[in-house]
């Protein structure tokens, strides 16, 4: 049963640092890794997805994976007021069932 | 782009009491999900469907029954609600990407 979990459970940082989040899953055979966020009282929503070991960069926001280590993670530059949120890493083995994370609550203060 | 549409919005039901939350989606996926969230927490998944009349347990069944007629709907069924249980249900489809509907509050008394 694949187990996935998210590190730190909260961060406080100011406006304009780096925020790093990290996520572990225990299936070495998954193969889609995706960060999603929820903003309070709304839906999660897609941010970004990778499918290989590597790096993939979209603006301000950069993914990490390295499936050896069974950990990827979410880098966000220029960290804004407006990207505090709940942040939930999502994995999938086989391509259906999709697994989320417990969540990182990120705030970033003005 | 398309829509989920999850109804009702808000559900309150008594203790004991069977309730069933309901799923439209206009994506023509094929795969859908119920996960429940509990306040300010991660998504556990009940259930999952990769096509019509398909149907397989997440790690959260116990305690639900789900249905899948037909390719546009997903319905959720709590068999028998727990006291002071409060949690938000979502319903969600796949291509690549997940796409979920606003969510089933629901409190029991």
């Amino acid at each position: 049963q694949q187990k996935v979990q998210q590190s730190p459970e909260s961060l406080i940082v100011p406006e304009g640092a780096m925020t790093s989040l990290n996520c572990t899953f225990s299936d070495s055979a998954s193969q889609y890794f995706a960060w999603y966020r929820q903003h309070s009282g709304k839906a999660p929503k897609a941010l970004m997805s990778i499918f290989s070991n590597g790096e993939k960069e979209e603006g301000r926001f950069t993914i990490h994976l390295n499936k050896a280590s069974l950990h990827f993670s979410l880098h966000i530059r220029d960290s804004q007021p407006s990207d505090s949120a709940l942040y939930l890493c999502a994995v999938s083995t086989g391509g259906y069932k999709v697994v989320f994370g417990s969540g990182t609550r990120l705030l970033v203060s003005p | 782009g398309g829509i989920i549409t999850q109804t009702p919005k808000f559900l309150i039901g008594q203790e004991g009491q069977k309730l069933t939350l309901k799923c439209q989606q206009n994506f023509n996926h094929d795969t859908m999900y119920w996960y429940r969230q509990d306040s300010g927490k991660g998504l556990r998944l009940i259930y999952y469907s990769i096509t019509e009349n398909d149907l397989q347990k997440g790690d959260l069944s116990e305690g639900y029954d789900a249905s899948r007629e037909k390719k546009s709907s997903f319905s959720l069924t709590v068999t028998s609600a727990q006291k002071n249980e409060m949690a938000v249900f979502l319903c969600a489809s796949r291509d690549k990407e997940v796409f979920f509907g606003k969510g089933t509050r629901l409190t029991v008394v």
